[in-house]
């Protein structure tokens, strides 16, 4: 099947950091990826559509300024938590759809202190 | 607003006995359809998917689609100590596109 990579798997950072975490599709292209976040017993929540070329397209109530997405190429998307707080803390996780399924990343564990 | 509605339990089940899983959607357009397992602090895995109604048979897991009544389910036989996580039912509009996600059935098979 299909492989979806993410970089880092965990990151601890302080409050007031930036960080970057990579989602790369490792054996076909994606022109769309997908970013989740899911905070402890709960569902995943779709936060963004990341597009190869052209913006990001954001779920009502996400801040596009907070969540900075960049689909740099056709197997990499990248998404770079600006200024991170501790409220930010969760489990982050991108798919790439290979239709008619989705693949989903192993998942980034960002905790800010 | 789409939405999926999942029991979010805990659901035990005896190991050996049969796990039923249920799940409704609001999207009369939904086309695709998927359950997907998640073990605590793991990514979803998926274990099933369907596109039209009826069964969908695959080793110990059955998935069920029945469009009118906007219903999916997943029965899993003999269920194991391995299978106890939560279980994501994920409903789209075909062809790759986003999902939307129920909120889980957190299942524990009980040896």
């Amino acid at each position: 099947g299909a492989v979806v990579s993410q970089h880092p798997s965990w990151v601890i950072c302080k409050s007031g950091t930036s960080v970057k975490i990579e989602c790369r599709s490792l054996d076909f292209q994606a022109t769309t990826m997908f970013w989740y976040r899911q905070f402890p017993k709960q569902s995943l929540m779709l936060m963004a559509t990341s597009n190869e070329g052209s913006k990001a397209t954001y779920e009502q109530g996400v801040e596009k300024d907070k969540f900075l997405i960049n689909h740099a190429s056709l197997t990499l998307s990248t998404l770079t938590v600006t200024s991170a707080h501790p409220e930010d803390s969760s489990f982050y996780i991108c798919s790439a759809p290979l239709a008619p399924q989705q693949f989903f990343g192993p998942g980034t564990r960002l905790t800010v202190l | 607003q789409k939405e999926v509605e999942q029991n979010s339990g805990p659901l035990s089940v005896p190991e050996g006995a049969i796990a039923s899983l249920n799940c409704t959607y609001s999207d009369r357009g939904s086309q695709s359809f998927f359950w997907y397992r998640q073990y605590s602090g793991k990514s979803p895995e998926l274990i099933m998917s369907i596109y039209s109604n009826g069964d969908k048979e695959d080793g110990r897991f059955t998935a069920q689609l029945n469009k009118a009544s906007q219903y999916v389910s997943l029965l899993i036989r003999d269920s194991q100590p391995s299978d106890s996580a939560t279980y994501l039912c994920a409903v789209g509009p075909g062809g790759g596109e986003k999902l939307t996600f129920g909120t889980g059935t957190r299942l524990t098979i009980i040896p």
